[in-house]
């Protein structure tokens, strides 16, 4: 069974921030947190990953709780695009959870 | 060349066919991994490869066998499948699978979709 669990659904209005939280209560020291989404018809592509410290790229943002137990990506203006399954993993595990449906509404 | 490469794109065969998947990646990678999609669900892991040893098979029937002949190439032979073996199979692959070098992401085809009549 995966590591992770995330809400199964979520919406945002296009343009807002979106926070999407994940559990990884069992994680290990050198577990790394990776996001991932899938778009409709296509593999997953990696969205960020981080340890311990809060990550920033083009694309998200990545909040990592101080016991290591929880993790957050924030989307910080949700377009249309961005509508997908979000999925959390850990790097020593490569197994995928439910994952989080977001949906974007105009 | 960040790419990680899947054929075929679409495949149908019958419950007594052989077909074969390929996987390629020409970014050193080695760790590669299968994975099998049923829709509205999330991928599924079936194999792992590191260092071009199966690491792991979560116990995938004998009718998937995977095969890693070289660090770029990863196969997924197909034999006597069943209807319900119809879905997307998804090939990934990463720097490495454990470790500290886990830190860096993983990259995933396209996927092939399979049908099996």
């Amino acid at each position: 069974d995966a590591k992770t669990t995330q809400p199964n659904s979520m919406e945002s209005n296009e343009e807002e921030p979106v926070h999407l939280p994940c559990n990884h209560s069992t994680i290990s020291g050198t577990d790394y947190i990776h996001w991932y989404r899938q778009l409709p018809s296509q593999g997953p592509e990696y969205v960020i990953h981080g340890l311990t410290s809060n990550v920033n790229n083009r694309m998200a943002s990545l909040a990592i709780a101080e016991d290591r137990k929880s993790s957050t990506l924030i989307l910080h203006r949700a377009t249309l695009r961005d509508a997908a399954v979000y999925y959390c993993i850990l790097n020593n595990d490569m197994r995928f959870g439910a994952g989080t449906r977001l949906t974007v509404k105009p | 060349d960040t790419e990680v490469t899947q054929t075929p794109k679409h495949l149908v065969m019958g419950m007594t066919n052989k077909k074969s998947l390929k996987c390629e990646q020409h970014m050193g990678h080695r760790a590669m991994y299968w994975y099998k999609q049923k829709a509205k669900k999330p991928p599924e892991l079936m194999f792992v490869y590191s260092y071009e040893k199966l690491s792991i098979n979560e116990s995938v029937p004998s009718r998937f066998s995977p095969e890693c002949p070289n660090s770029s190439l990863l196969n997924l032979h197909l034999h006597a499948l069943q209807p319900e073996d119809s879905a997307l199979y998804l090939c990934a692959s990463s720097q490495v699978f454990t470790g500290a070098g886990g830190g860096t992401e993983a990259f995933f085809g396209q996927g092939t979709r399979l049908t099996v009549v």
